[in-house]
């Protein structure tokens, strides 16, 4: 199984909403990342999670925050979101936190 | 400057031909070089991993990496309408504070039209 699934696929929220993200993975993968990626550019790294342990955090808003339940398991927190906070959510994972990373399908966040 | 530089294009090819996609780097210390396929509104799939300076192949793909020339390329044979979409690459560091952290190109548009 070489694959990175995410839930909900599509979702809108208003901005005094709380919702979150899922990202599942059955690789193995010691490594877990969120990315955030607007229209026509290439996906920013928000988190980096290794061995379940929150390593990188690239100055993202406190109305994200990330959860790492399991070495299986990531989550992304949201809580009162702006517009500019639409955008496709990445989760990926790796074997390690160094080479590639496998993504998966996005979920798609409008706020409103 | 940025780290990576990738032409964004659009670059519009016939079916058949030879594609060839690039990117430079200013950053010696990367090791890992990927390239990724990117449809729309879908995530970015993993097409090629390289460690360090040499060539790949894959069926109809093949990465090159010049560390030398700080220089890589992802040649498509034999394009197909179904290869249209941005391709993305990909690079990053083993250890040092920015370990795990992917540094990414523009993305190059490819059409290839039938």
């Amino acid at each position: 199984d070489t694959e990175v699934t995410q839930t909900p696929k599509h979702l809108v929220m208003g901005m005094t909403n709380k919702k979150s993200l899922k990202c599942e993975q059955h690789m193995g993968h010691r490594a877990m990342y969120w990315y955030k990626q607007k229209a026509k550019k290439p996906p920013e790294l928000m988190f980096v999670y290794s061995y379940e342990k929150l390593s990188i955090n690239e100055s993202v808003p406190s109305r994200f925050s990330p959860e790492c339940p399991n070495s299986s398991l990531l989550n992304l927190h949201l809580h009162a979101l702006q517009p500019e906070d639409s955008a496709l959510y990445l989760c990926a994972s790796s074997p390690l936190a160094s080479g590639a990373q496998y993504f998966g399908p996005g979920t798609r966040l409008t706020v409103l | 400057q940025k780290e990576v530089e990738q032409d964004p294009g659009p670059l519009s090819v016939p079916e058949g031909a030879i594609v060839s996609l690039n990117c430079t780097y200013s950053n010696s210390a990367f090791q890992y070089f990927m390239w990724y396929r990117q449809y729309s509104r879908k995530g970015p799939e993993l097409l090629m991993y390289t460690y360090s300076s040499g060539n790949k192949e894959d069926g109809r793909f093949t990465a090159q990496v010049d560390k030398s020339s700080k220089y890589i390329s992802l040649f498509i044979r034999d394009s197909q309408p179904s290869d249209s979409a941005t391709y993305l690459c990909a690079m990053s560091r083993s250890g040092g504070t920015s370990y795990g952290k992917l540094t990414f190109g523009q993305g190059t548009i490819l059409t290839v039209h039938p």
